[in-house]
């Protein structure tokens, strides 16, 4: 049982490129979410969604899209990346039904903008 | 506006030395409070949640507790393997179904 999958480990773009993370998750949860993690902050919320098709926005969602066509897949689009966003990245998914399920995390995708 | 503050930020305890890591929190009504252990480079792992005042819960050396207004995770003789950092998340009514954590708690255990 993998749980939460994230890809790639470490990314260095250019300002101004876009790229993809990847999340995939295999235990059938409804919910999935985003956070970045920044040195002396607390994880901050992106966006997240409640099902296939239904996304929404977090605490800092400027610069990021998402889609989720599956239950399985929630990838994160950078447009057009900038500095501000080097940063750790991390996927987690939970089951929505059971009251205050904890979320399941994965390793983090730590992501360098030059 | 929901706002989570763990102190103290960073905690060096020698093998065996018992301490408790404080997580006070403010919220527009609490629907859950969840503690967490990260180790270096790798995602939050899930410890524990609580959801009202007065209850406690074990595993190992780690107690939690909860109060109307903040959580106690205590770590009783603990090993060098519990060096980590502990993040505590809480989930309000305000929130819906997104977490607010804290800074986070940098645990350090020598031998």
């Amino acid at each position: 049982n993998a749980g939460v999958t994230q890809t790639p480990k470490f990314q260095v773009l250019k300002t101004g490129q876009s790229m993809t993370l990847q999340c995939a998750q295999d235990m059938n949860h409804e919910y999935m979410s985003w956070y970045r993690q920044d040195p002396g902050m607390g994880l901050r919320l992106i966006h997240y969604s409640v099902g296939a098709g239904i996304t929404d926005q977090g605490e800092v969602p400027n610069g990021y899209n998402v889609s989720r066509s599956t239950t399985e897949d929630f990838p994160l689009r950078l447009l057009s990346a900038a500095p501000s966003q080097t940063s750790v990245y991390f996927c987690a998914s939970s089951r929505i039904h059971a009251n205050n399920s904890p979320l399941h995390f994965g390793n983090g995708t730590r992501l360098t903008v030059t | 506006e929901d706002q989570v503050t763990q102190s103290p930020e960073a905690l060096r305890l020698q093998e065996g030395e018992s301490s408790s890591l404080n997580c006070s929190y403010t919220v527009s009504g609490l629907r859950g409070l969840f503690w967490y252990r990260q180790d270096p480079g790798k995602g939050p792992e899930f410890l524990f949640t609580l959801y009202s005042a007065g209850e406690e819960k074990e595993k190992e050396r780690l107690k939690a507790t909860l109060t109307k207004k903040e959580s106690f995770l205590h770590i009783t003789a603990p090993k060098p393997e519990d060096s980590a950092t502990y993040l505590c998340a809480v989930q309000s009514n305000q929130a819906g179904t997104a977490l607010i954590f804290g800074k986070g708690t940098t645990l350090s255990v020598s031998s």
